[in-house]
């Protein structure tokens, strides 16, 4: 069956350096995706999303990049601080469908 | 304001014990409404949604249950809980753009 799953289970970052946290997915009709924070103990929190039809956004120092030709997203986060420490998850659904996918997730430490 | 509440927020059960998760959604009408389990260290998995009063759709076969008895009140629930059961539980309702999920529910099953 369609699933999501990401590269690297778990990524060190000195503060102050950039983060890329990637994923994989395999369905090629998802045309939505989302990017999600969790910190340890709390519900998954929206970063941002993008749609198919797009193939980079950009946020307040984060920036999410969609190949869709080889089926890749990213997150990239400027200037890691330690409250970016968290388990970050991304999640594609095609729209319409009232379901999304997560992957397994990365966890992203900044270090000191 | 539109919110999601979910309780309790830690619960800890003896196997073969019921269960009984509530989540509630406020300033919205007919949402869509999810419940996940994360396990420990590992990511979300569909367990149930449902698109409106009495539609229950399930995702994976298991020990547990949900109901929507109202339209902004979903429940998850079992009649004999098993050590597998333990995980973080989330609530979730689907806003057109992604989730707002609850603070969770953390279930230890012993």
């Amino acid at each position: 069956g369609e699933s999501v799953g990401l590269h690297l289970p778990t990524l060190s970052v000195q503060e102050g350096d950039n983060s890329i946290i990637n994923c994989a997915y395999s369905n090629s009709a998802s045309d939505y995706f989302i990017w999600y924070k969790q910190e340890s103990g709390k519900g998954p929190q929206f970063i941002i999303d993008i749609r198919s039809n797009m193939d980079k956004r950009q946020g307040q120092r984060v920036t999410v990049l969609l190949n869709k030709t080889v089926k890749h997203l990213s997150l990239q986060i400027a200037a890691t601080q330690p409250g970016d420490s968290a388990v970050y998850f991304c999640a594609e659904s095609v729209l319409g469908t009232y379901k999304y996918i997560f992957g397994t997730g990365t966890r992203l430490k900044v270090l000191a | 304001s539109q919110t999601i509440h979910q309780w309790p927020a830690t619960l800890v059960q003896p196997v073969g014990s019921p269960l009984s998760l509530e989540c509630t959604v406020e300033g919205t009408s007919n949402p869509n409404l999810y419940w996940y389990r994360q396990a420990a260290g590992r990511g979300l998995q569909l367990l149930f949604y449902s698109v409106g009063i009495g539609q229950i759709s399930s995702e994976v076969p298991q020990n547990l249950s949900a109901s929507r008895p109202q339209d902004r009140q979903f429940i998850l629930s079992s009649k004999k809980l098993l050590l597998s059961d333990s995980g973080f539980y989330l609530c979730a309702w689907e806003t057109g753009d992604g989730y707002t999920f609850g603070s969770g529910t953390r279930l230890t099953v012993v």
